[in-house]
């Protein structure tokens, strides 16, 4: 799977949107861009993926540039109890040969 | 639905003992993948199982070994436990692929070696 290169780490203040980018400068075309978070002591937790359209769901919103060369998740409302790491991954669908990297630990302030 | 469960959820183990850590996936999850993750390596893919057979593997030794059984459990063993095998041990359970592949995780066992 490619590399995927993320912030270290992002404050946001409560309420406002958080935006999370991912760079895969080395994605291939039948990889998808994944992402999840991981509060502390639990397992991670999906949010959301795409392969080249915008996705939205209840929970975030992924823009992936044209070029497939980056992506952005988008929290738009951010709260306390999404302070997380955020893992962004790029798989081939069906692949669960998932690698995490260090992700963003983003830390929501009030 | 419950969500994926994992027994026990700490261990602490002395090296060369083994250790069987368990996984209850989703009702009616078919596929089962386990995953070790360390603060130094990240999150990494241990191997998946479905109806009972291996899938896919990684790039572990062969200590670690893993069983699906007919229900879908699945159960994951490491024989001749070495410090370096302390980790949190995660489990993610996906339904049918041909509907989706999102993998949903248990909240995972935490292994101690000393």
């Amino acid at each position: 799977d490619a590399k995927t290169t993320q912030p270290p780490s992002m404050d946001c203040a409560e309420g406002r949107a958080a935006n999370l980018p991912c760079n895969h400068s080395t994605i291939s075309g039948n990889e998808y861009v994944y992402w999840y978070r991981q509060i502390h002591s639990q397992g991670p937790q999906y949010i959301i993926h795409g392969l080249k359209n915008n996705e939205t769901n209840e929970m975030a919103s992924l823009i992936i540039t044209e070029d497939r060369k980056s992506s952005t998740l988008i929290l738009p409302h951010a709260t306390l109890r999404d302070t997380a790491v955020y893992y962004c991954i790029v798989r081939v669908y069906n692949n669960n040969d998932m690698r995490f990297g260090a992700g963003t630990r983003l830390t929501v302030k009030p | 639905k419950a969500g994926v469960t994992q027994t026990p959820r700490y261990l602490i183990k002395t090296r060369g003992q083994q250790v069987t850590l368990s996984c209850s996936p989703i009702s009616g999850h078919r596929s089962v993948s386990w995953y070790q993750q360390t603060p130094g390596q990240g999150l990494q893919f241990l191997f998946e199982y479905f109806s009972e057979t291996q899938r896919n593997k990684g790039n572990f030794p062969g200590r670690f070994s893993g069983r699906q059984f007919s229900n879908s459990r699945s159960e994951m063993n490491v024989s001749t436990l070495e410090l370096g095998d302390s980790a949190l041990y995660l489990c993610a359970s996906t339904p049918d692929r041909a509907i989706t592949d999102t993998q949903y995780f248990g909240p995972g066992t935490r292994l101690t070696v000393l």
